[in-house]
């Protein structure tokens, strides 16, 4: 059981808009602390999508995004494409006496 | 280009030790927080250990407190995580990742190498 809930999986057709929860507690993000999201294609090294709640790395598309508010974050991500199918976790720091870092339980993207 | 390669993953026997490293490359390795993160069958990532720039800050999750010892040498621009009593809930694939801090994320990750535990 992931400290950080996500949805098991999404999925969209190419070029719609579909969005990834990720829900916290007062310890981790609902403290402010920031979020952050990767993506991970299985047997390659994950990608930083998101950092700091809302900024994107350079490389990233604007088509990725994220959000924030109270208790949860978001990550939304425009005009689907093929590639984008691939597994997508959020990450936050934890301040309760078992936590550090912690990461959602993975969200499966599928591109129809 | 920035590279972080792991190795010493392999099979060993439920109770046995391993030693992993990361070898780092193409950026400034004494500066970043490293990290072990890993994924077992099947299921998500994990974070397993971390340890700050200069190894003043070391923490563990609470399933590898007392079995797992995280370090680094800056020098040799490399990570390691010594493994011992090791369980088959620990088989999963290990990846070192790095990140400048908190508010950062880990912007640089390995592909990752195997560890087995079974008899």
């Amino acid at each position: 059981q992931s400290v950080l809930t996500q949805p098991p999986s999404v999925s969209g057709a190419p070029g719609q808009r579909v969005t990834i929860s990720c829900t916290g507690n007062s310890s981790n993000i609902g403290t402010g602390y920031d979020v952050h999201w990767y993506q991970h294609l299985p047997g390659t090294a994950p990608k930083l999508l998101i950092y700091g709640d809302t900024n994107r790395p350079s490389g990233v598309p604007d088509r990725f995004s994220g959000s924030k508010s109270g208790t949860s974050a978001s990550l939304a991500i425009t005009g689907l494409q093929p590639e984008d199918e691939a597994d997508y976790y959020c990450q936050s720091y934890d301040s309760s006496l078992s936590g550090y870092w912690v990461f959602g339980g993975g969200t499966k993207l599928t591109v129809l | 280009e920035v590279q972080l390669v792991e190795s010493g993953g392999g099979l060993v026997k439920p109770g046995g030790s391993l030693r992993l490293s990361c070898a780092a490359s193409g950026f400034t390795f004494s500066i970043y927080n490293m990290n072990w993160v890993r994924q077992a069958p099947g299921k998500g990532l994990e974070w397993v250990s971390s340890i700050s720039s200069s190894s003043s800050y070391i923490y563990y999750a609470d399933s590898m407190k007392g079995r797992f010892t995280i370090s680094r040498d800056n020098a040799k621009n490399s990570l390691y995580l010594q493994m011992n009593s090791l369980r088959a809930e620990d088989t999963a694939v290990y990846y070192c990742a790095g990140g400048r801090g908190y508010s950062y994320g880990l912007d640089s990750w390995g592909r990752g190498t195997l560890v087995i535990v079974s008899s």
